[in-house]
């Protein structure tokens, strides 16, 4: 069965970066692409961007342009979510989730990593 | 593509049918428009995916149709549980949408 599996949540500075994984497994890996998604706190879904695990093509949303960076590693299935330069503001719940191009299959998504961004 | 959900908030009793939109700013394919449930501290739980197919052990309550710009998501009779938030997205490309949501509450 399909699964993505995410790191544990991480507390950081303002001004820092943080990188979250998300290990997928019960699939062909480079078959489906990956987005990210972030909720703040009493917020709604918010897209990050997209990669694709075949050839590392990546997509991101305006709002987070030159402050995100995904990647994957197809040796180990693992795509990353790098986010630089965090504030107060980027404290949210973040997911992966890999996307579904039929008819016969839907969104599965990882459970989730908090992200806290405190002085 | 810009997903508008409407109403923002939708006070109904339990019993009473509930009916929520998703307007897209352009043509959506019906295979790729998923509705979630979403409730306080939990993550989003899928509920329809190819704007009309039942996610694994929904109930049949809960129905998704529409095509193009216009979706729609019913829940027949609302139980206790269904009071929660609820968002459309698309989704099978390089670049996703949200809905902001629609809030059902008890009225």
């Amino acid at each position: 069965q399909v699964e993505l599996v995410q790191s544990g949540a991480e507390v950081k500075k303002p001004g820092a970066s943080v990188k979250v994984s998300c290990k997928a497994s019960g699939y062909t890996f480079s078959s489906y692409g990956i987005s990210w998604v972030r909720q703040a706190p009493r917020q709604g879904l918010e897209w990050m961007g997209w990669i694709s695990p075949y050839n590392g093509n990546t997509n991101y949303a305006q709002k987070f342009q030159g402050r995100v960076t995904m990647t994957r590693d197809t040796s180990t299935s693992t795509v990353y979510m790098e986010l630089r330069s965090l504030r107060s503001d980027d404290t949210a719940v973040y997911y992966c989730a890999r996307d579904c191009y039929s008819t016969s299959c839907y969104v599965h998504w990882g459970q989730g990593t908090l992200v806290t961004v405190s002085s | 593509i810009v997903l508008t959900q409407s109403p923002g908030t939708l006070s109904l009793s339990p019993g009473e049918r509930a009916t929520l939109s998703c307007r897209a700013s352009q043509t959506v394919s019906s295979t790729y428009l998923a509705w979630y449930q979403q409730k306080p501290g939990q993550a989003p739980r899928l509920l329809i995916y190819g704007a009309s197919s039942r996610a694994t052990g929904i109930p049949d309550r809960f129905r998704g149709g529409g095509s193009g710009t216009d979706f729609t998501l019913t829940i027949s009779r609302l139980e206790p549980e269904d009071f929660a938030v609820y968002y459309c997205q698309q989704y099978g490309s390089s670049r996703w949408t949200f809905g902001q949501g629609t809030k059902v509450e008890i009225k």
